[in-house]
């Protein structure tokens, strides 16, 4: 069975431009989860969507951020305008009500 | 108070001996507790859920302490292989998503 895919799985870009992650949870999984992954900060909770609908929000650093979960298997997170500080491994990972939870290989950003 | 605070290593142990690592947590209604295992440039991976009567996988124990708020892993006979960083994980006060600690890093020499 084919895990959480993420696509691109590395972005360079320059400050200032619109950038567009992209996450397929596996299949029958009903819980998206993206993490932001840094080393001074570790692994943070942007935004969890359970049955596409966002749950919690409250990770999203700000308005730049932006997530949406049209159906059960999509979810894109957009960063508008990027930023330097927004390098980082950007983690989706989809569960299956309270199970495991399936971690995508991650997308690195690097904004310059 | 850090959500999940983690030592965050590195610990450089001979290959075979063993290691031990604590977690602690601030939310005391935490509910859920799991150490997931990341390799370098790689995504974690579950390595186990912690009970509260203490689990053990192979060489792998982890325990949980509610009154102390903390969570252990303890590898028995490590292998070049358990080299990673080990991340404490926490589900529960209300919310649904999973809070990781930041890791430790774990390095087992030959």
């Amino acid at each position: 069975d084919a895990g959480v895919i993420q696509s691109p799985r590395h972005e360079v870009t320059e400050m200032g431009q619109e950038v567009t992650l992209r996450c397929k949870p596996i299949s029958g999984h009903n819980s998206l989860f993206w993490y932001r992954q840094t080393m001074m900060r570790g692994l943070e909770l942007l935004i969890y969507f359970n049955n596409n609908v966002p749950i919690d929000d409250s990770g999203m650093p700000e308005d730049r951020f932006s997530a949406k979960m049209p159906n059960a298997s999509f979810s894109t997170l957009k960063i508008q305008p990027s930023e330097p500080r927004d390098s980082a491994v950007y983690f989706c990972a989809s569960q299956r009500y309270t199970g495991e939870l399936f971690f995508g290989e991650g997308s690195r950003l690097t904004v310059l | 108070r850090k959500e999940v605070e983690q030592d965050p290593g590195p610990f450089n142990v001979p290959e075979g001996a063993t290691v031990a690592f604590n977690c602690t947590y601030s939310n005391s209604a935490s509910q859920s507790f799991f150490w997931y295992r990341q390799d370098c440039r790689k995504e974690p991976k579950l390595l186990m859920s912690v009970y509260s009567s203490g689990n053990e996988d192979g060489r792998f124990t982890a325990q949980l302490n509610r009154a102390s708020q903390y969570i252990s892993l303890l590898i028995r006979d490590s292998k070049l292989s358990d080299s990673a960083t080990y991340l404490c994980v926490v589900r529960g006060g209300g919310a649904d998503g999973l809070t990781f600690g930041k890791g430790t890093h774990l390095i087992i020499q030959p």
